[in-house]
């Protein structure tokens, strides 16, 4: 069964730092990987994706992930992080965009201190 | 560009009574998927349907049941509410031969009291 792990609960970051939040996931074929991120009370909105192809993706919010599959990995990265980054994270995992469930992560809430 | 539209957006309910949650996914999009996130907790995946048929199932209770109508909006039917329902609901949305990613609503924040 799929699964994915955030290992990181909670990070807090100062304003202008980098950033990376890690994920791994447990998956027998080739996965399909998201980020989408969550501010209190709100949806989720999708950040990026990895389907296929190259490897390290960009996203919105100038944010990108790096596939590594010797890793089971799928980092989210961004090299300067705002105020406004400040939400929760959660990386997920798919067995297939075409009609498939998701499987989350438990999320990593991101504190950025000013 | 038109999104996954929830209603409604909160709900209060007693115990023992039924819910209604409503989605109305993004126009075309043929597969609608739900997902409840309790508090703190990452979403968990309920069901989902494609052109009108149930497609997949998780980990939905058996006092909750869903349908996808012909206009492809789906509802979610909740009975005899418990306490530990109070959740936020999501409905996502996707082009299933087309190979897109599922788009997320706003969720339906239900509180059981």
């Amino acid at each position: 069964a799929q699964s994915v792990t955030q290992p990181d609960i909670h990070i807090t970051v100062s304003e202008g730092a980098s950033l990376e939040l890690r994920c791994n996931y447990s998956y027998g074929a080739t996965p399909y990987l998201f980020w989408y991120v969550q501010s209190p009370g709100q949806g989720l909105q999708l950040l990026l994706k990895y389907f296929s192809g190259d490897t390290l993706v960009q996203g919105i919010k100038g944010f990108e992930a790096e596939f590594k599959r010797s890793q089971s990995s799928f980092n989210l990265r961004k090299p300067s992080v705002h105020w406004s980054d400040a939400a929760e994270y959660f990386c997920a995992v798919g067995a297939s965009v075409y009609g498939n469930k998701l499987v989350f992560g438990a999320g990593t809430i991101l504190r950025v201190k000013s | 560009a038109a999104g996954v539209i929830q209603s409604p957006r909160h709900l209060i309910k007693e115990k023992r009574e039924t819910a209604t949650l409503k989605c109305y996914p993004i126009p075309r999009h043929d597969t609608v998927y739900w997902y409840q996130q309790g508090p703190g907790q990452d979403p968990q995946f309920l069901i989902s349907f494609y052109e009108k048929m149930q497609s997949d199932k998780g980990s939905i209770p058996d006092r909750f049941s869903a349908q996808q109508f012909s206009d492809y909006h789906s509802e979610l039917n909740m009975s005899s509410l418990e306490l530990g329902d109070s959740a936020l609901y999501f409905c996502a949305s996707s082009l299933y031969r087309m190979n897109t990613e599922a788009f997320f609503g706003q969720g339906t924040r239900l509180t059981v009291v």
